[in-house]
């Protein structure tokens, strides 16, 4: 199994505040990505890194800000949050070039009160 | 912009047998990518299958294969001799070639395996 591991698994909030979800590798891969999980949607891109401090949006980024300081982690931040980012977030990473394949986190369960 | 279509949101199949998951994709690209992933009720995301496009061999992992057909845009998944450990949710993924590694998922198909 590929070594990714998100903190916290789980975690209720409420609206208004501000919440950060952790993403961490010990694969040394370039790209790293955020989705959204929700029934009847699928998983959908919030956003995503293609190396240190770079990163860009996907398809679902408003209310989200995203930082990557270094290869291993990736950090996914709500600085608002409401009650429609009550969702499951996987992080995801991939090595470009070779299988294409993404190697997918636990998940977290966010709920937002 | 690519997408990508599970018409099945449910889909029941006895033990033993053999079922097959539809998924139609769009795009006007020539070099993808198609997985099917695996989510069972742990929620863990497992990679089934991958085809490349330019193959036209159809993929083949045990007892998962699909029917891959290009100018269709189809990729169906095929899974023989079910087993209670096949029931769970899944995912027909689109892969875009030199753009980032993006993956766009279709809403999945929910698998139930009868005893």
């Amino acid at each position: 199994d590929a070594g990714i591991t998100q903190s916290p698994r789980h975690k209720v909030t409420e609206t208004g505040t501000p919440v950060t979800l952790r993403c961490h590798q010990t694969e040394n891969h370039r790209y790293m990505y955020w989705y959204r999980q929700d029934p009847g949607h699928g998983l959908r891109l919030i956003h995503y890194s293609y190396g240190v401090k770079d990163t860009d949006k996907g398809e679902v980024s408003d209310g989200y800000s995203v930082s990557r300081s270094k290869t291993e982690d990736f950090l996914l931040t709500l600085e608002s949050a409401t009650s429609s980012q009550t969702s499951v977030y996987f992080c995801a990473i991939s090595e470009s070039g070779r299988t294409y394949e993404q190697y997918f986190g636990p998940g977290t369960r966010l709920t937002v009160t | 912009a690519q997408t990508v279509t599970q018409s099945q949101p449910e889909m029941s199949v006895q033990e033993a047998e053999t079922v097959t998951l539809s998924c139609t994709y769009d795009t006007s690209e020539s070099d993808y990518y198609l997985f099917w992933y695996k989510q069972p009720p742990s929620r863990q995301m497992i990679l089934v299958i991958r085809q490349e496009a330019y193959k036209q061999q159809n993929a083949t992992e045990n007892r998962f294969s699909v029917n891959f057909q290009k100018a269709a845009k189809s990729f169906s998944l095929k899974i023989s001799d079910s087993q209670l450990g096949d029931a769970a949710m899944y995912f027909c993924a689109y892969l875009q070639m030199n753009r980032d590694d993006k993956i766009i998922f279709g809403k999945g198909t929910r698998l139930h395996i009868l005893p």
